[in-house]
């Protein structure tokens, strides 16, 4: 079957620690995105890649790194300099990245600082 | 203002009736709109796009009104499986960047 995978489901992180959430997916999309959704809000884009070996920032990429080396993969590094880690992470894919681009989604990530 | 705005509900509807909600985006270049569906802890899941001339999937119909500045999702004869978060979802073309509202709770009650 094809789908985007993300483990782990759920992730505890103590403060201070760096944490990497994956997100793989067998689609064959060039596009793939971060989001973040808190409780209330409409989802956030982190980064989005086109292309393998490149990305750019989303609105709020500010204590997050990604990387990009293979076309199936798209890791999110929340680093300790993100201030309020907590939260549901999205990650999602398409086809090339077009304005009629739709964006399929992994079942997510919920990451707890404690 | 925020870019897309939606009411976040809850809508409590009986089971059998007709609901709608509008979903308000302040990007008069916006090109391209979407309504998704986000069940409790998951991951949202494309409901359908939304074309100028409105569009019809079964009990589901989406309009688009550019004057306005806004698109709606109407749902005929609800389910008790259509209880779901709606997140109405706005791109314009200047970018690849989705826009996302922060969701309108539906309930359909039995």
């Amino acid at each position: 079957d094809g789908g985007i995978t993300q483990s782990p489901k759920y992730l505890f992180r103590k403060e201070g620690q760096n944490v990497t959430l994956s997100c793989e997916q067998n689609l064959n999309h060039d596009a793939m995105y971060w989001y973040r959704q808190d409780p209330g809000q409409g989802l956030r884009l982190i980064y989005y890649s086109q292309i393998v070996n490149d990305f750019q920032k989303g609105d709020i990429a500010e204590g997050y790194s990604v990387s990009r080396e293979k076309k199936e993969s798209f890791p999110l590094t929340v680093t300790s300099a993100q201030k309020n880690p907590t939260a549901f992470y999205l990650c999602a894919s398409s086809i090339w990245g077009g304005s009629t681009d739709t964006q399929y989604f992994g079942p997510g990530t919920r990451l707890t600082v404690l | 203002r925020k870019e897309v705005e939606q009411d976040p509900g809850p809508f409590n509807v009986p089971e059998g009736a007709t609901v709608a909600f509008n979903c308000t985006y302040s990007n008069s270049a916006s090109q391209s709109f979407f309504w998704y569906r986000q069940d409790c802890r998951k991951e949202p899941k494309l409901l359908m796009s939304v074309y100028s001339s409105g569009n019809e999937d079964g009990r589901f119909t989406a309009q688009l009104n550019r004057a306005s500045q806004y698109i709606s999702l109407l749902i005929r004869d609800s389910k008790l499986s259509d209880s779901a978060t709606y997140l109405c979802v706005v791109k314009a073309d200047s970018n690849y960047q989705l826009i996302w509202g922060a969701g309108t709770k539906l309930i359909i009650k039995p």
